[in-house]
């Protein structure tokens, strides 16, 4: 069945550098969504992809998706402790049903 | 707040027991999703109700099963509980199906003993 890998699963970074997750499916997607989950919470919508080779930017947030459009990835630059949490991505496959989810990213900030 | 509301918040239970877990959707929300996250692990996807019918399933054990009502909101039932089924169950609801921006709701913990 379709799947969706992300990595790393983990990301240790020190407060200021560059923090960057990668989605991979095996099959096309329709589109790609990304959701961040802080300790203790619930995932938050952040953005959806849905065009070939779309760029898409919120401040320090910078999403890709990839011309094949089986990829993507989150970069995020300058990482502030406000950023710490899991990303995932999840990709809707061609059938249009189901949401496919990637494992998640977890970003920690080195004290 | 994401307008997704479940309960309880907590639900701590012995084995072989049976929960229902309770969600409500954003207003005008058709869709619910049925999320399990086990301790510092990724979702799984459960089960997705748009407008009353089941439209999608994921690695949703015999033993769970859900519904939506007319008014739309949504149960998860888990019976004959296990162990290893002591986890954070979030709902999600979106307006329409899984192509849309999910919302969650804050989670259930269920803990068994």
């Amino acid at each position: 069945g379709q799947q969706v890998m992300q990595i790393p699963q983990y990301q240790h970074v020190q407060e200021g550098e560059d923090f960057t997750t990668y989605c991979n499916s095996s099959t096309t997607l329709s589109n790609i969504q990304w959701y961040k989950q802080r300790p203790g919470g619930h995932p938050v919508f952040l953005i959806q992809l849905v065009k070939s080779g779309e760029v898409k930017k919120q401040k320090r947030l910078t999403f890709q998706f990839g011309e094949a459009k089986k990829n993507s990835s989150l970069h995020i630059t300058a990482t502030q402790t406000t950023d710490v949490g899991t990303y995932f991505c999840a990709g809707l496959g061609d059938s249009n049903y189901q949401l496919i989810w990637g494992a998640g990213t977890k970003l920690i900030i080195k004290p | 707040d994401s307008g997704v509301t479940q309960t309880p918040k907590h639900l701590i239970t012995a084995t072989g027991q049976r929960v229902t877990l309770r969600c409500s959707p954003r207003s005008g929300d058709l869709s619910v999703y049925w999320y399990q996250q086990s301790l510092d692990q990724g979702l799984q996807f459960l089960i997705q109700y748009y407008n009353g019918e089941e439209r999608a399933k994921g690695n949703i054990l015999e033993r769970f099963s859900a519904q939506q009502f007319p008014d739309l909101h949504s149960e998860l039932n888990l019976s004959s509980l296990e162990l290893g089924d002591s986890a954070l169950y979030f709902c999600a609801s979106s307006v329409g199906g899984p192509g849309y921006e999910q919302y969650f709701g804050p989670g259930t913990r269920l803990t068994v003993t």
